[in-house]
């Protein structure tokens, strides 16, 4: 079975400062994929960057980056220049895909409350 | 596009009654899925549905009837429920292939009374 450790429940950051939310995560697959996304307080999830298993390159999509450590089973996300907007709720989220290959599962871990301040 | 839209946003239903959820994606996607969040919790998975047929039913009682009318829609029918079912219920939609990202709607927030 898979599992997703986030260990800080919240983290504080001024803004325009850089931030690493952890995650670490346990899995017996050699093929697998992990998604950071973001909750607002409003409920929807918005899906932020993605890392296959067999990626050579850190992810990056804008601000946010996403450094993986294959043998240290880690896939942190930092976030650079962080804005006010960015409060939020966030998960680290590892795939599994069900037998016939055409969906997939997702196991979220905890979740990161951050709080950017002035 | 990559909006998945859910009706309504907000619903309040008591124990014996029957609503139904709905999800709506227009990005070609042959998967959906319906997770449910309680508060300050991650969310969890109830139902996949690929190719308009059920993939996997996380063990969800059966006051949860999931249905896939097409390609695009997704319904979650609601009957008997208990307040413990209260909840944000999430659906989301992905790619036919596996490896990619699932996109959520904005919920519906469920209170039973």
């Amino acid at each position: 079975a898979q599992k997703i450790t986030q260990t800080q429940p919240g983290m504080f950051v001024q803004e325009k400062e850089a931030v690493t939310l952890d995650c670490t995560y346990d899995t017996s697959d050699q093929s697998y994929g992990l998604f950071w996304y973001k909750q607002p307080s409003s409920g929807e999830m918005i899906f932020l960057i993605y890392q296959g298993s067999y990626d050579e390159q850190n992810a990056t999509e804008g601000r946010y980056s996403l450094n993986f450590q294959k043998a240290r089973k880690s896939a942190n996300l930092v976030i650079s220049a962080s804005q006010l907007g960015d409060s939020a709720m966030y998960f680290c989220a590892m795939r599994e895909v069900e037998d016939t290959g055409t969906a997939s599962k997702l196991t979220f871990g905890t979740g990161t409350r951050l709080q950017v301040t002035l | 596009d990559t909006e998945v839209t859910q009706t309504p946003k907000h619903l309040v239903m008591g124990m014996t009654n029957k609503k139904s959820l709905k999800c709506e994606q227009h990005m070609g996607h042959r998967a959906m899925y319906w997770y449910k969040q309680k508060a300050k919790k991650p969310p969890e998975l109830m139902f996949v549905y690929s190719y308009e047929k059920l993939s996997i039913n996380e063990s969800v009682p059966s006051r949860f009837s999931p249905e896939c009318p097409n390609s695009s829609l997704l319904n979650l029918h609601l009957h008997a429920l208990q307040p413990e079912d209260s909840a944000l219920y999430l659906c989301a939609s992905s790619q036919e292939r596996a490896l990619y990202e699932q996109y959520f709607g904005p919920g519906t927030r469920l209170t039973v009374t």
